[in-house]
């Protein structure tokens, strides 16, 4: 069956660095590959979407690259700052309407 | 727009009682889904809905029931409540399929059932 590892529960850094987490499967590869911010109490809110044949993605401060061959997304927030910190989950989606999540990485930003 | 809806925020619920979690969007989406979130998981797709009329099972559907006779609702049924069901739900809906799309999420239902 399809396992999803999204590195270590927590990531601490400090305010400016850059934050990278990380995302590796198994098995099938995605036709997409989703990521989603959740805060504490709250439902999860979408990031960014990118396509098995698209390398890179970014948008503002936000960077996400796709590698089908060491099956992995790593997504990157530059210039991170303490409302950065939040539960990153990562998402793989299949033609089929199944998508499945990881469990996420907690990212605390430290000022 | 409101966006996503779930009623209600917190219950608790005895084993073998039922319930139904509300949920509403406002955004005239045609894809609904339910999701549950246990500790430390990832989010498991419970059931989901390509459109009014439409349902089908995710990845566990066992415990639960859908409908979805408008486009803007999808309640989601407990009928015998079990321990294993403590968790917190969440509705979510997007415009095309969920792979390909963003998802809104709502706030979640949190649900003890002792």
């Amino acid at each position: 069956s399809q396992k999803i590892e999204q590195n270590s529960e927590a990531l601490n850094i400090q305010e400016g660095k850059t934050a990278t987490l990380t995302c590796n499967y198994t098995n099938y590869s995605p036709a997409y590959l989703q990521w989603y911010r959740q805060d504490p109490g709250r439902g999860p809110v979408f990031l960014l979407l990118i396509r098995e044949n698209e390398k890179e993605k970014r948008k503002e401060r936000l960077k996400v690259t796709f590698d089908t061959t060491l099956k992995q997304s790593l997504f990157h927030i530059t210039a991170s700052q303490p409302a950065d910190s939040a539960t990153y989950l990562c998402a793989l989606g299949y033609n089929n309407n199944d998508m499945r999540f990881g469990a996420g990485t907690r990212l605390t930003v430290k000022p | 727009n409101a966006g996503v809806t779930q009623t209600p925020k917190f219950r608790i619920l005895k084993i073998g009682q039922s319930m139904t979690l509300q949920c509403t969007q406002d955004m005239n989406h045609n894809y609904m889904y339910w999701y549950r979130q246990d500790p430390g998981m990832g989010l498991k797709l419970i059931y989901y809905s390509v459109g009014a009329g439409i349902t089908d099972k995710g990845e566990v559907p066992n415990g639960y029931n859908v409908s979805r006779s408008t486009t803007e609702d999808f309640p989601l049924r407990l009928e015998l409540a079990a321990p294993s069901q403590t968790s917190v739900y969440f509705c979510a809906s997007s415009y095309g399929g969920q792979s390909a799309d963003e998802q809104y999420f709502g706030p979640g239902t949190r649900l003890t059932v002792t």
